[in-house]
């Protein structure tokens, strides 16, 4: 089954301990990217990857890391946690060619105390 | 990319075409028309695209004014399964990959 899949679905920690969420697509797909989503806000894009070892900044990429180090796998670093990260965050992958449509993961909601 | 101007929430009896409008009217003449939703908290589903021709799919059409200033999503028939929110976006194909979505219309279908 296509999909893209992220963990973990749901974590809670403390400010400051560094935390990753990973994200994987069994679609060979080019193209990745990383979203945060906040009540009033919509949803705004983190970091995006148009393959491997090419990333690039987008709306939001303050307090986040990415790689791409692998087509299939495009993990979002947290170094340093902030309450200012407590969020719902989406990985979405699609074909190259931006007018492709992107497959969303389920999400990750993530609480930072 | 251009950005977009949605209202912010809609009513639609179920059965009934619900039509949904966005505004864009600093679109450049190669910026697509995308349209997705998100039921819930789940992660958004692409429905439909477009440039300058009306679309349709199995899920839905797509009419883009002759100036490409606005579109409007249309939904056939409505059913409590489509409440959610929908968000229209416009960029570009194939450059400028950053994904705009903006806080999208939410979608309320009524029995």
């Amino acid at each position: 089954e296509a999909q893209v899949t992220q963990n973990p679905r749901y974590l809670i920690t403390v400010t400051g301990k560094k935390l990753t969420v990973t994200c994987s697509q069994n679609m060979n797909h080019e193209y990745m990217s990383w979203y945060r989503q906040d009540p009033g806000l919509g949803l705004r894009q983190i970091y995006y990857s148009m393959n491997v070892e090419v990333t690039d900044k987008g709306d939001v990429p303050e307090g986040y890391k990415v790689s791409r180090k692998e087509k299939r796998n495009f993990p979002l670093i947290l170094e340093s946690p902030s309450p200012n990260q407590t969020s719902l965050y989406f990985c979405a992958s699609s074909t190259a060619g931006a007018f492709r449509e992107q497959y969303f993961g389920p999400g990750t909601r993530l609480t930072v105390t | 990319d251009a950005k977009t101007t949605q209202p912010t929430s809609m009513d639609c009896a179920e059965g009934r075409a619900a039509n949904l409008p966005c505004n864009h009217s600093t679109i450049s003449g190669n910026e697509y028309v995308y349209w997705y939703r998100q039921i819930h908290s789940q992660g958004p589903q692409y429905i439909i695209h477009g440039l300058k021709n009306n679309e349709t799919n199995e899920m839905a059409s797509l009419i883009i004014t002759e100036d490409r200033k606005s579109s409007t999503l249309i939904l056939p028939h409505a059913t409590l399964r489509d409440t959610a929110v929908y968000y229209c976006i416009v960029r570009v194909a194939g450059t400028g990959n950053q994904f705009y979505f903006g806080t999208g219309t939410s979608l309320t279908v009524i029995p």
